[in-house]
């Protein structure tokens, strides 16, 4: 148990869909990450937020909509998603952003069909 | 470009007998770390390593660091068939603060 929660574990969506992947920490930390993990490929980040400011929008297209409310808490908003979005979803916390260890939730399975 | 990139990509081995990954970069880094995936799930943090270190030891691991070399290596030794897993190296760039970049991984299957 790392101390980070992401719900979902498993989520099957039409390409019309919206949903949301949640990301929980209570471990005081001030940055928090999405990351895609794709079938044989390297992950990629997505978003970095510190103390709650996005620092990073890594060209992730605009169906992926990131949303940090408070320190402990990562939301990724999906909509009219594509078949090769289908990938695990990996939330990440670290106590700063600079070039610290991450702690990683259990990740969001998601079949986009 | 990928910065960390492991090597080899897949490696089998008995239980009891050691295991050696290893981890090449590009640029320069402030530390590089070593991480641990099982099947589906999150990453797992193993260890860190700084730039100004070269070597590092935590339980059944040991980590180097070369920098002149711009590699690392990750030994287990006196595998267990719970080491089965995923082992991913990633690189805290000296330029590019909060974005630790992972390479592929090496999947290690270590077989009772």
């Amino acid at each position: 148990e790392t101390g980070v929660t992401q719900t979902p574990r498993h989520l099957v969506m039409g390409m019309t869909n919206k949903k949301s992947l949640k990301c929980e920490q209570h471990l005081g930390h001030n940055a928090m990450y999405w990351y895609k993990q794709s079938a044989k490929k390297p992950l990629e980040l997505m978003f970095v937020y510190s103390l709650e400011e996005r620092v990073e929008n890594n060209s992730v297209p605009s169906r992926f909509s990131p949303e940090c409310p408070n320190s402990s808490h990562l939301f990724l908003h999906l909509h009219t998603l594509q078949p090769e979005d289908s990938a695990l979803y990996l939330c990440a916390s670290s106590l700063r952003t600079v070039n610290e260890k991450l702690f990683f939730g259990s990740g969001t399975q998601l079949s986009v069909l | 470009s990928q910065q960390g990139e492991e090597d080899p990509q897949a490696l089998s081995i008995q239980e009891g007998e050691n295991a050696t990954m290893n981890c090449s970069y590009k640029t320069s880094i402030n530390n590089l770390q070593w991480y641990r995936q099982n099947s589906g799930r999150g990453l797992v943090h193993l260890i860190l390593i700084r730039s100004n270190e070269r070597e590092k030891h935590s339980g059944r691991l040991r980590v180097t660091l070369d920098t002149s070399k711009k590699s690392s290596s990750l030994l287990i030794t006196a595998s267990r068939a719970a080491d089965t897993a995923s082992y991913f190296c990633a690189t805290a760039q000296s330029t590019n603060a909060g974005k630790s970049t992972f390479g592929d991984g090496t999947t290690l299957t270590v077989k009772p």
